[in-house]
């Protein structure tokens, strides 16, 4: 059964600051992996999708890799805002488009 | 891409009552999900909704207590039976609208909270 973990569980920093995010998956054959963020009363908003194939993507200030051999993922936040303050996910999907959804970290960036 | 509309987007219940949740997509699209999201927990996968045909339940759900209709290729409903506290999370419906494995697309989701 896969397992998806995220580090840390929450997160604070200074506006301006660089972060990583972490998610680890116990299955490495999935088809492609997701992160996603999630507000408030706003359910999930896919931010990347990284194929199984693909090493990494890029969108905006967000960076993602895979090293799907061993079982990892770090979605990277350049520059934060507050606006970035929200939960991440990531998620693995396997057979038959289903998602398998890490634990989450909470991030805050402050003023 | 999918633009999803969920309703109710939340709503209290009295304990042994039902609720249903409706999904309603603005294309076509070839499957459709739902998931639950306990307090302070991720997201777990109920079932795929089956256009036609009756929904793929995952591990620890059954239809008695989550019966699920698609009706077509734009909308499912999700209903909470005989719901107890226990039952209080947030119900998001999601869309798949291409190829196998791609995007997947998020409502709003449906905060539901159980008395």
């Amino acid at each position: 059964k896969q397992e998806v973990t995220q580090i840390p569980a929450a997160l604070s920093v200074p506006e301006g600051e660089n972060l990583v995010l972490n998610c680890s998956f116990t299955d490495s054959a999935i088809y492609n992996l997701q992160w996603f963020r999630q507000d408030p009363g706003k359910g999930l908003t896919s931010l990347l999708l990284i194929q199984s194939s693909q090493r990494e993507q890029t969108s905006g200030r967000l960076n993602a890799s895979l090293d799907k051999s061993s079982g990892r993922s770090t979605l990277y936040i350049a520059a934060s805002q507050p606006g970035d303050s929200a939960t991440y996910l990531c998620a693995v999907t396997g057979t038959a488009s289903k998602l398998t959804f890490g634990t989450g970290t909470r991030l805050q960036v402050t003023l | 891409s999918a633009v999803i509309s969920q309703k109710p987007s939340r709503d209290i219940c009295q304990r042994g009552t039902s609720l249903t949740i409706q999904c309603q997509v603005d294309s076509q699209v070839t499957m459709m999900f739902w998931y639950r999201q306990q307090p302070g927990q991720s997201l777990t996968l109920i079932a795929t909704a089956n256009q036609g045909s009756e929904a793929t339940y995952e591990s620890g759900f059954v239809i008695d207590k989550f019966p699920i209709s698609r009706p077509n290729l734009t909308f499912s409903t999700l209903t909470v039976s005989n719901m107890s506290p226990e039952d209080s999370s947030i119900y998001l419906c999601s869309v798949a609208p291409g190829v196998a494995n791609e995007k997947l697309f998020f409502g709003s989701g449906t905060q539901l909270s159980v008395l």
